[in-house]
């Protein structure tokens, strides 16, 4: 559905535990996202990338990191460094130029347990 | 950075009266705005977008006015119904030093009451 997929649905950490968020896309976007989204808080910028092998910190980027080796993918990582990691998280894929759209996956809900 | 403020946080309405949703943003090299909606349970989803150039953009039930001096844009929904009801997420776009970046508001929860 959308041509973006994340995985998985949902995940359970342990305290202390690196995590790794996928995130899929097959619609030829050079543009990937993350967000983060709480209740009350709406959607986020956690990183962004524009081109492969390029990526850009949002604006709540610490205890984050992400890779973007490959056009199609863009996973995210959360590390033992995030204070507050439960939350969900959706990655979008960005449809850029003069009818700018993002697409959003299904998202991933990331639990600490 | 940007900063795009959306106001109120939740909004009930009877069914078939009319919603509005505002959104505020701080830079002014921002040119695109564009509304999302996010059903329970699912994913946000494009229903309406404006760009700095133009005032005003109507999709049957749904309009968006953007005033480019105040900088401040708005979504309006007439005649709602129960489908209405969802999260409405306004966001704000431009170009930062070769990269585009989409930053949204805080989200407004729309209840439409039967």
């Amino acid at each position: 559905d959308g041509g973006i997929t994340q995985s998985p649905k949902y995940l359970f950490r342990k305290e202390g535990q690196n995590v790794t968020l996928s995130c899929e896309q097959n619609l030829n976007h050079d543009a990937m996202y993350w967000y983060r989204q709480d209740p009350g808080q709406g959607l986020r910028l956690i990183y962004y990338s524009q081109i492969v092998n390029d990526f850009q910190k949002g604006d709540i980027a610490e205890g984050y990191s992400v890779s973007r080796e490959k056009k199609e993918s863009f996973p995210l990582t959360v590390t033992s460094a995030q204070k507050n990691p439960t939350a969900f998280y959706l990655c979008a894929s960005i449809r850029t130029g003069a009818n700018t759209e993002a697409f959003f996956g299904q998202g991933t809900r990331l639990t600490v347990v | 950075g940007e900063n795009v403020e959306q106001h109120p946080s939740t909004l009930s309405v009877q069914e078939g009266d009319s919603a509005v949703i505002k959104c505020t943003y701080s830079d002014s090299a921002s040119n695109y705005f564009p509304w999302y909606k996010q059903e329970l349970g699912k994913r946000p989803q494009l229903i309406i977008d404006i760009r700095s150039n133009v005032g005003e953009k109507k999709d049957q039930r749904i309009a968006v006015t953007l005033n480019k001096t105040a900088k401040h844009f708005s979504l309006h929904i007439t005649e709602t119904q129960p489908e209405d009801s969802a999260v409405y997420f306004c966001a704000g776009d431009k170009w930062d030093f070769g990269n585009e970046k989409l930053t949204f508001g805080t989200g407004t929860r729309l209840t439409i009451i039967p």
